[in-house]
């Protein structure tokens, strides 16, 4: 079972520049989301989605775009990096209709922004 | 604001020992709580518990929920170095869908 995969699982970007971080998932789940981890500060939500077509922001939205065309895949966008973004991100994935408290953790995308 | 507070932030034992983490919520609406160990990647599913005073049991963990003083515990017995982690609570409101994560217990078992 693939689970929730993560790409990449680590990136250097330069002040400015853009990517997306993959994420996909192949258990059929609604529901999907976005953290950043930073040292101390726990999980924060970035974006969540509870379907295909469905985003909402989360905790700490800014700098950050998502979208949902499929129920499989939900990508984080960085517009335009800062070294404020250099964290660890994780993306979740629940079935919303069941289940939706109990998330599923990718690997994490470690991501330094100098 | 909704929030959730974990204690110890950190907590060094010697195995053999029994520990306590503690989760403290406020959260409008409140559906559930979580908990996570977290040892180098990603985050593992521990418990889900919505109901008060009904333990939930794992081998030698367990967590019990109190939605009237607003917390919850993880216990941990008989530690062993494989428990080393960071364990994180969170909360799941009912009025939309962002739940909310304490900043982590950060457990150190010393052999």
């Amino acid at each position: 079972n693939a689970g929730v995969t993560q790409t990449p699982k680590f990136q250097v970007l330069k002040t400015g520049q853009s990517m997306t971080l993959q994420c996909a998932q192949d258990m059929n789940h609604e529901y999907m989301s976005w953290y950043r981890q930073d040292p101390g500060m726990g999980l924060r939500l970035i974006h969540y989605s509870v379907g295909a077509g469905i985003t909402d922001q989360g905790e700490v939205p800014n700098g950050y775009n998502v979208s949902r065309s499929t129920t499989e895949d939900f990508p984080l966008r960085l517009l335009s990096a800062a070294p404020s973004q250099t964290s660890v991100y994780f993306c979740a994935s629940s079935p919303y209709a069941l289940a939706k408290n109990i998330q599923y953790f990718g690997a994490g995308t470690r991501l330094s922004v100098l | 604001e909704d929030k959730v507070v974990q204690s110890p932030l950190s907590l060094v034992v010697h195995e053999g020992d029994t520990v306590t983490l503690n989760c403290s919520y406020e959260v409008t609406n409140f559906r559930s709580l979580l908990w996570y160990k977290q040892e180098k990647k990603a985050p593992t599913f521990l418990f889900m518990l919505t109901s008060s005073g009904i333990e939930k049991k794992s081998g030698r963990l367990s967590s019990i929920l109190d939605k009237k003083e607003l917390f919850s515990i993880l216990n941990i017995t008989a530690t062993q170095t494989g428990d080393s982690a960071v364990y994180l609570c969170a909360a799941f409101p009912r009025r939309d869908d962002k739940i909310i994560f304490g900043k982590g217990t950060r457990l150190h078992i010393l052999p």
